[in-house]
């Protein structure tokens, strides 16, 4: 149990459906992030919040749409996926504090997305 | 582009063995690196995070150390233990705000 819960742990979408993949953290952290890992890549860096403002939109299409209400939630809204879009979604927490906090990441157990 | 290397892609050992893997990065403006281990079916965990040339950091049987003028970290694991095999992924922060670049990660199994 590391703090950050996703829902759902996996999901199978149309192409034309519209979805949504939720995080919440129960860490007391004020930046959150969404990670992508396909078949065979390294993690790569979708999103980033702090302070519930997005810092970071890591050339990411606009069919991904990130929502952060507050502090504890981020949201990552799918519409119109492609098949390629088919991987394990992390959401990630951390305490972003210069020079008071070791910056490692909390993951949560991520969210299988399959696209037909 | 920021690459992050790590080598060897996998490693197959014997339970008592050590071994070692290494992460490479580009060492200019450079801020900090992160060792993750990754067990199956679970979420990535945190194993240390480096931000001083010269950093060793221990936890248990697992050490890393950190150069970053020549732009290298190495994690070693004493004595391996089937419990060891997973995913050990490093990560650099070339920028202060936690924006990692991950490499492919060294995937370990260790044998009974």
């Amino acid at each position: 149990e590391t703090g950050v819960t996703q829902t759902p742990r996996h999901l199978v979408m149309g192409m034309t459906n519209k979805k949504s993949l939720k995080c919440e953290q129960h860490l007391g952290h004020n930046a959150m992030y969404w990670y992508k890992q396909s078949a065979k890549k390294p993690l790569e860096l979708m999103f980033v919040y702090s302070l519930e403002e997005r810092v970071e939109n890591n050339s990411v299409p606009s069919r991904f749409s990130p929502e952060c209400p507050n502090s504890s939630h981020l949201f990552l809204h799918l519409h119109t996926l492609q098949p390629e879009d088919s991987a394990l979604y992390l959401c990630a927490s951390s305490q972003d504090s210069a020079g008071l906090n070791t910056g490692e990441l909390f993951f949560g157990e991520g969210s299988r997305l399959t696209v037909l | 582009i920021l690459n992050v290397e790590q080598s060897p892609q996998s490693l197959h050992v014997q339970e008592g063995d050590s071994t070692n893997f290494t992460c490479s990065f580009p060492s200019s403006n450079f801020y900090a690196l992160h060792w993750y281990r990754w067990e199956t079916a679970k979420s990535p965990e945190a194993l240390f995070v480096m931000t001083l040339n010269g950093d060793e950091k221990k936890k248990g049987r697992i050490s890393a150390t950190l150069n970053t003028k020549e732009g290298y970290s190495y994690l070693y694991i004493k004595g391996s233990q089937p419990e060891d095999s997973a995913t050990y992924l490093c990560a650099c922060d070339m920028e202060y705000g936690n924006k990692l670049v991950f490499g492919a990660g060294t995937i370990l199994r260790v044998k009974s």
